[in-house]
């Protein structure tokens, strides 16, 4: 059982560039979400999904676009990086509306920006 | 809005000790709590949930946590730690409006000592 894939493990990325971190679930959960996460800050939630075709904005949301086109994939985009990006993403899945409310999390993308 | 604060960013302890990890919470309704754990370079997982019912919640790994809502803490315990406890702790709340939004607090750095 894979669970959350994310791709790539970890990216060194120039300021200006465009990128998109990947994540795939395979346990057909409606529900996704991606947060980066930052020393001291925890976990933010930059954009979540509650089923496919539709979107939202999280807490920090500036500077990312995701899209849901289908149940199983959720990619997060940064179309112009910026060094305060530089990060780690997690993607997370969910079962929204059955009440159980627990999210499972992919293994991370470090993304450095410079 | 709700929020969760992690009073202490590090807990050094050492090994068979008892420890307790502090966690407290705002929020105008009604809450699920959550703590998860995440080990080095490792994505998160859950440790334990509290929905409803009693207020002494058991998870993996010998953990409970105790939900006081007069206090609003949600706090962590272990009777004796061991070195593989060595991990990031985080805190987590979901009021019941806000469907499976998950907010953070800052997490806590287990430190295990042999």
């Amino acid at each position: 059982i894979a669970g959350i894939t994310q791709a790539p493990t970890s990216q060194i990325l120039a300021a200006g560039r465009r990128m998109t971190l990947r994540c795939t679930q395979d346990m057909r959960h409606n529900a996704m979400y991606w947060y980066r996460q930052d020393l001291g800050l925890g976990l933010r939630l930059i954009h979540y999904s509650n089923t496919a075709g539709t979107t939202g904005k999280g807490e920090v949301p500036d500077g990312y676009s995701v899209s849901r086109a289908n149940t199983d994939d959720f990619p997060l985009t940064l179309a112009s990086a910026v060094p305060s990006q530089t990060s780690v993403y997690f993607c997370a899945s969910s079962e929204f509306g059955l009440g159980t409310y627990e999210q499972y999390f992919g293994p991370g993308t470090r993304l450095t920006v410079t | 809005a709700q929020s969760v604060t992690q009073l202490d960013s590090q807990v050094p302890v050492f090994e068979e000790a008892p420890v307790e990890l502090r966690c407290n919470y705002s929020s105008s309704v009604s809450v699920y709590l959550f703590w998860y754990v995440q080990y080095p370079n490792q994505g998160l997982q859950l440790l334990l949930k509290y929905l409803s019912g009693s207020t002494l919640v058991k998870g993996i790994n010998g953990f409970e946590a105790e939900f006081n809502k007069s206090q609003t803490s949600f706090h962590l315990r272990k009777p004796s730690v061991h070195i593989s406890d060595t991990a990031e702790y985080f805190c987590a709340v979901s009021d019941l409006n806000a469907g499976n939004m998950l907010t953070f607090g800052g997490g806590t750095r287990l430190m295990v000592k042999p």
